[in-house]
């Protein structure tokens, strides 16, 4: 079955250090991948995406690829701020499928 | 309203009792999810609409839980006898178009099952 496995937290980085979750999956055929958000107190949003291969995810900073030969998709921001605190979730959408599939999460804590 | 609507955001009960918690999807969406999110594991699929019917309720856990949306709209899940080990945060999603992966959440509804 489809799987995703994520780095566990919480991550404790100072304010602009390098960030960097890790993020690898199994599935067959080539899933659609996602980065999601979780801010306090709100509800799960979407970040970034990749739908091949190689591809590039990008947003607020934050960027992720497509690596088909490592099945990963890490999560990297070359600076974080102490609004970037929050919970990341990796998760893939199969190509013959009709829901996301979670990785457990990763806490980011940004201290200024 | 523009997001994902659930109600209630909290809700207390004691074992063995009935539940139902309620999803508002955003306005044109016709694929709706629900999950569940336990503490500090990420969410878990339970069950999707594509309209009115249930297009895959594979993630339901047993047959205490039952999800309806009689209108292609407002989505109520249902759970039956409840037990503490139902105790998560029911997470509620629509998506414009289905097979993107591009799902817009609500803030949940947290379950305690005391």
């Amino acid at each position: 079955g489809n799987s995703v496995t994520q780095m566990e937290g919480p991550v404790t980085l100072s304010e602009e250090a390098f960030l960097t979750i890790n993020c690898t999956y199994t599935a067959t055929g080539y899933p659609s991948l996602f980065w999601y958000v979780q801010y306090p107190g709100e509800g799960l949003q979407l970040l970034l995406k990749a739908t091949k291969a190689d591809d590039k995810g990008s947003n607020k900073g934050f960027e992720a690829t497509y690596r088909k030969e490592t099945t990963s998709f890490h999560l990297e921001k070359g600076s974080v701020q102490v609004s970037d605190s929050a919970v990341y979730f990796c998760a893939l959408y199969p190509n013959a499928g009709n829901m996301l599939t979670f990785g457990g999460g990763t806490r980011l804590m940004v201290k200024p | 309203g523009a997001g994902v609507s659930q109600t209630p955001s909290n809700k207390v009960t004691e074992k063995g009792k009935y539940v139902e918690l309620r999803c508002d999807p955003i306005s044109g969406h016709t694929a709706l999810y629900w999950y569940r999110q336990s503490l500090g594991q990420g969410p878990e699929f339970l069950i999707y609409f594509q309209g009115t019917g249930a297009a895959d309720d594979s993630g339901l856990p047993n047959d205490r839980f039952f999800a309806v949306r009689p209108e292609g709209s407002v989505s109520t899940l249902k759970i039956q006898r409840t037990e503490r080990g139902d105790s998560a945060v029911y997470l509620c999603a629509s998506s414009k178009i289905l097979g993107t992966g591009e799902l817009f959440f609500g803030e949940g509804s947290r379950l305690t099952v005391l």
